[in-house]
């Protein structure tokens, strides 16, 4: 069965300071794919990015970057340059191909909390 | 385009009722899929709704169900309420599978 950890549940750091987020999975499946989730205090969940698991490219978007590592089974997010902004709790997902459609499964979430 | 909205925002139960929880998904969007967040389980996925018919479920019992009408809207209902069964409900919508599904903000169900 498919599974995901974030072991940090929770990291405090100073503006402007980088921070990586861990997420490592598992998953038997050899088509999968794998998201981000920003969850702010309001509790709405936000999409911030998605990789299936033919595309090992890492990305950035902005102050975001991830880097996703089919050997090591991890896909970690960091954030350049943090800002109080980005103070969230963050969620790494997991779905597989085949039958289980959109089913996400989620790790249990690291609490980021970014001081001014 | 509007997101996903979710009604009610909250809700508080006793012990035994049964509650109904409304999704109306992204405009265009046939794919709904819904979650329970608790601050013991963290967020698990209950079951996935594609053109009315239910695609996936989760392992909950039997007293969750949900259906979804032809206009993609969304029901989700918990029979029996236990006090188990507080949490965040959260509905989210993708326009086709695997693709990135997006939130709404929640229904907050406390059972008393």
């Amino acid at each position: 069965a498919q599974k995901v950890t974030q072991a940090q549940t929770e990291i405090s750091v100073v503006e402007k300071e980088d921070v990586t987020l861990d997420c490592v999975y598992e998953t038997r499946d050899t088509t999968y794919y794998l998201f981000w989730y920003k969850q702010p205090p309001s509790g709405e969940l936000v999409f911030l990015i998605r990789r299936n698991s033919f595309d090992e490219q890492n990305e950035i978007s902005g102050r975001y970057s991830w880097n996703f590592q089919k050997s090591t089974s991890s896909f970690n997010f960091t954030i350049t340059a943090s800002q109080v902004v980005d103070s969230a709790v963050y969620f790494c997902a997991l779905s597989e191909g085949g039958n289980a459609g959109n089913m996400l499964t989620f790790g249990g979430g690291t609490r980021l909390m970014v001081k001014p | 385009k509007a997101g996903v909205t979710q009604t009610p925002r909250y809700l508080i139960k006793t012990r035994g009722q049964q509650v109904t929880l409304s999704c109306s998904p992204i405009s265009g969007h046939r794919s709904v899929s819904w979650y329970q967040q608790t601050p013991g389980q963290g967020l698990q996925f209950l079951f996935e709704y594609f053109s009315e018919t239910q695609r996936n479920k989760g392992n909950f019992p039997g007293r969750f169900s949900g259906r979804q009408f032809s206009n993609s809207r969304s029901e989700m209902n918990v029979s029996t309420l236990e006090l188990g069964d507080s949490a965040l409900y959260l509905c989210a919508s993708s326009a086709g599978r695997y693709n990135e599904q997006f939130f709404g903000p929640g229904t907050r169900l406390t059972v008393l």
